[in-house]
């Protein structure tokens, strides 16, 4: 157990509909990241969370919103869901600049 | 922005056999990060490196923080089929503040 935890593991969808991912970081960390793996590729950072503010963006989709709520937990919200947006979500946290990032086992999301 | 290319893409070894995989990238970096993923799960640090030419070791894995900044590679020695999965190397920098992955490094052992 990395102590990050994300729910759901599986979700499967509809095209067009709207999905929230959820993310509980490491105790007391206050960073949180997201990243999206397709199948059999590298992950792509899309956005990070530092005690409640967006830090830094990558390349998210409009479609795409993120936040993280005063117990630092995080939601990812995918909306208008195509067939493409289909991969392994992860969320990782940090606790400082000497700490290494601690990722999630991920969310699985399957858009049919 | 920011490029990693890790290689090889994939190695397929004998058990018992040393492995290398290395990044470069196209920019510096003040932190290389090592991760293994299994199959359905997220990634887990291996080993990071916070200064230009340090080399660190755990267990039977080495890696390397370039003198350059901008390359770093990973040694597995005498490798056994738990070693299966798929290797990245990340970068962080504190301008970007985020870690920029690589590709991945597939390997797989032969018993």
């Amino acid at each position: 157990d990395s102590g990050v935890t994300q729910t759901p593991k599986h979700l499967i969808t509809a095209t067009g509909q709207r999905v929230t991912l959820r993310c509980s970081p490491r105790s007391g960390d206050l960073s949180v990241y997201w990243y999206q793996q397709s199948l059999d590729q590298g992950l792509q950072f899309l956005i990070q969370y530092y005690n409640g503010e967006e830090r830094a963006k990558g390349n998210i989709l409009e479609r795409f919103s993120a936040q993280q709520f005063p117990d630092l937990h995080s939601e990812l919200n995918l909306s208008s869901l195509e067939l493409g947006d289909s991969a392994l979500y992860f969320c990782a946290s940090r606790g400082g600049a000497l700490r290494g990032y601690t990722f999630g086992s991920g969310t699985r999301l399957t858009v049919v | 922005g920011q490029q990693l290319n890790q290689s090889p893409q994939s190695m397929f070894i004998q058990e018992g056999e040393d492995v290398s995989m290395n990044c470069t990238s196209s920019s510096i970096f003040n932190t290389w990060l090592w991760y293994k993923q299994d199959p359905g799960e997220g990634p887990v640090l291996l080993i990071a490196l916070y200064k230009a030419g340090e080399l660190t070791s755990n267990g039977r894995l080495t890696a390397q923080f370039g003198i350059t900044r901008k390359d770093s590679f990973l040694n597995i020695s005498a490798s056994i089929p738990s070693d299966v999965g798929i290797y990245f190397c990340a970068g962080h920098s504190n301008a970007g503040n985020m870690l920029t992955f690589g590709g991945g490094t597939r390997l797989m052992v032969k018993p």
